[in-house]
This record gives C-alpha cells, structure tokens and sequence, in this order.
C-alpha cells in the first residue's frame, strides 16, 4: 500500500519557535505538496516541489519555507512561528505528469502555537 | 485562489437517503477529482472524471461533469453512517501536476 508519512500527529509550540514538520513517501513520487487546512477555507496550497532540491510557491507562502534533499522527503518549515499559523498541515504526494494528478496525502499534521 | 467551490458547505441526511454535493469551478481542466476526508484525518481519493467524460460511477457514487457550465456533482447513493465525512472537489486547472480544492461539503449521516 502507498504510504504517505507525516512524522507529528499532534505540536504545540510558542510564539516565535522554529517548527520543522516532516514528512517521507514511499512510492518514489516526483511531486510533494504542503497544504494548509483552515474552516471554512478549504486546502490552501503553500508550497510544492517536482524534483529534488527544487520547489515552487503556491497561494499562501509567506512566513513558510520547505527543503526537498531527497526524493522522498519535503519538509515545512516555520522560521518563526506565529499563532495565525496555528492549522492542519498536510503532506501530498504525486506522479509527475501523470495525466490524472492524484494525490496520496498522510494523516496530517496539527500545530497549535501559543 | 480556490478553484472549486462546494455547495452546500454542510448536509445532514438519515441513512438511506441519497446526498448529492455539487461543485463549481472557474478556468479549464484536463480532470476533476473528489476526495473524502473523515474527521481530523488526511483526504483520500475517491473518484476522477475527465473533462471529456460526462458521467461516471463507482460502487454508490456518481459523479456527473457539465464542463459547459464548470460543474461537477457527486451522489452519494443509500447512505450510510460511515460515509459522514468532509467530502471535496478539486481541479488541475488545466495541468496535470498541481490540484486546487474547494472548502468542502460537510456530509453527516444519521442512524
């Protein structure tokens, strides 16, 4: 079965922490993608990536930046957190051009900051 | 931007009875794909149609395409409990690689 992995259930964090979420696929997907899940607003995407060290901005970038330094894993992070990022992340994965754009997503990731 | 948008953004329905969640979208698309998303958990897909499909059925769902109108409807078929969830339409915009979700349908099925 295809596996997407976000390594934190559940964070809490303060104001102005540096927060790393993690998250590692293993069906050798070219795509991974954070989205952020919000009331109301639907999946927001932040940022996503087509290959290894290389990633793109979506709608909602700021105060967020990712690193892909291998295949398999993309991770977020916030420099300094701040409590209008408290949300639901989620991690996604797809095939490159694979003519449909599934995706695979993990169970997500729940960050509160105080 | 939000490509799709759900309607309505909530639904309360008995079991056995149909849901029917519709979806509207602005530009484009080579597909359009619904995802189920039970409480605090990730999405999960569970259906594509392709712009040039009309109509397309899995088990109890239907999902019906009307690209002239940029719409997509999903039916829920017999409901059951276990299909309360948060249900979501989300379109390529054109390009395979980069999907766009709209808020969701909120389904609750009572007993």
């Amino acid at each position: 079965d295809v596996k997407v992995t976000q390594s934190s259930r559940y964070l809490v964090k303060r104001t102005g922490e540096k927060v790393f979420l993690e998250c590692v696929q293993d069906m050798d997907h070219e795509n991974m993608f954070w989205y952020r899940q919000d009331p109301g607003l639907g999946l927001r995407l932040i940022y996503f990536s087509y290959d290894v060290k290389m990633k793109e901005k979506g709608d909602i970038p700021e105060g967020y930046s990712v690193s892909r330094e291998k295949k398999e894993r993309f991770s977020l992070i916030l420099e300094s957190a701040s409590t209008n990022q408290t949300s639901m992340y989620l991690c996604a994965s797809s095939i490159h051009n694979s003519g449909t754009g599934e995706l695979f997503f993990g169970e997500g990731s729940r960050l509160t900051v105080l | 931007s939000q490509q799709g948008e759900e309607d309505p953004q909530a639904l309360s329905i008995q079991e056995g009875e149909n849901a029917t969640m519709n979806c509207s979208y602005k530009t484009s698309i080579n597909n359009l794909q619904w995802y189920r998303q039970n409480s605090g958990r990730g999405l999960v897909h569970l259906i594509l149609i392709r712009s040039n499909e009309r109509e397309k059925h899995s088990g109890r769902l239907r999902v019906t395409l009307d690209t002239s109108k940029k719409s997509s409807s999903l039916l829920i078929t017999a409901s059951r409990a276990a299909d309360t969830a948060s249900y979501f339409c989300a379109t390529d915009g054109g390009g395979y690689n980069k999907l766009i979700f709209g808020a969701g349908t909120r389904l609750a099925v009572h007993p």
